[in-house]
């Protein structure tokens, strides 16, 4: 049981740049989310996905796009990169009981520069 | 509107006093509260959390917090901090009401130091 697992751990991209970040977990989770980490600023919520097929925004989505066609994968898309991006990326997931979260588990992290 | 505050930026103590990071919290209906710690260039471990019954929640590590529902507050404690205990410790509460799923919402953090 790997838990949630996420690819790379560190990239660098040129400002206008995209890429993907990969998030899978092997839990069987219905609920999956995207963090950014900032020095003082603790976690906020990018955009999140109650099922296959089922996603909504969070906190600060924009220049991010996801998608969720298994429960397994929510792979993050940065559609053109800004130095702005420049973050710590977390992915996390859990189940949910009667439609609502409980305890999230993390991946352990992108660290993503953008220049 | 949900929210979380850890007051303090850093705490620090000596190896085997006591600790206690605070937390308060502003929520619609009843909280659910988290505590999470992270190491160094990690992702985010869970503690412990509190949903309902008995005030003292026990987690891992021999961490133990406080809900008080009157003083909104969440503190997480030990009786005697090791100096492996070091990390940046978050607090989290996700609502119990009627809103979006029960989302998570964060503090910005307390580094949590002891010192031999």
């Amino acid at each position: 049981n790997a838990g949630v697992t996420q690819t790379p751990k560190f990239q660098v991209l040129k400002t206008g740049q995209s890429m993907t970040l990969q998030c899978a977990q092997d839990m069987n989770h219905e609920y999956m989310s995207w963090y950014r980490q900032d020095p003082g600023m603790g976690l906020r919520l990018i955009h999140y996905s109650v099922g296959a097929g089922i996603t909504d925004q969070g906190e600060v989505p924009n220049g991010y796009n996801v998608s969720r066609s298994t429960t397994e994968d929510f792979p993050l898309r940065l559609l053109s990169a800004a130095p702005s991006q420049t973050s710590v990326y977390f992915c996390a997931s859990s189940y949910t009981t009667g439609g609502r979260t409980d305890t999230q588990y993390f991946g352990p992290g992108t660290r993503l520069t953008v220049l | 509107a949900q929210s979380v505050a850890q007051p303090e930026d850093q705490v620090n103590v000596a190896e085997g006093n006591p600790l206690t990071v605070k937390c308060t919290y502003s929520v619609s209906g009843n909280p659910y509260l988290f505590w999470y710690v992270q190491y160094p260039n990690r992702g985010l471990q869970f503690l412990l959390k509190y949903i309902t019954g008995d005030n003292l929640v026990k987690g891992s590590y021999g961490f133990e917090a406080e809900f008080n529902k009157s003083q909104t507050s969440f503190h997480l404690k030990k009786p005697s901090a090791l100096v492996s205990d070091s990390a940046l410790y978050f607090c989290a509460v996700r609502d119990g009401g009627g809103s979006t799923l029960g989302r998570l919402y964060f503090g910005r953090g307390t580094q949590l130091t002891v010192w031999p």
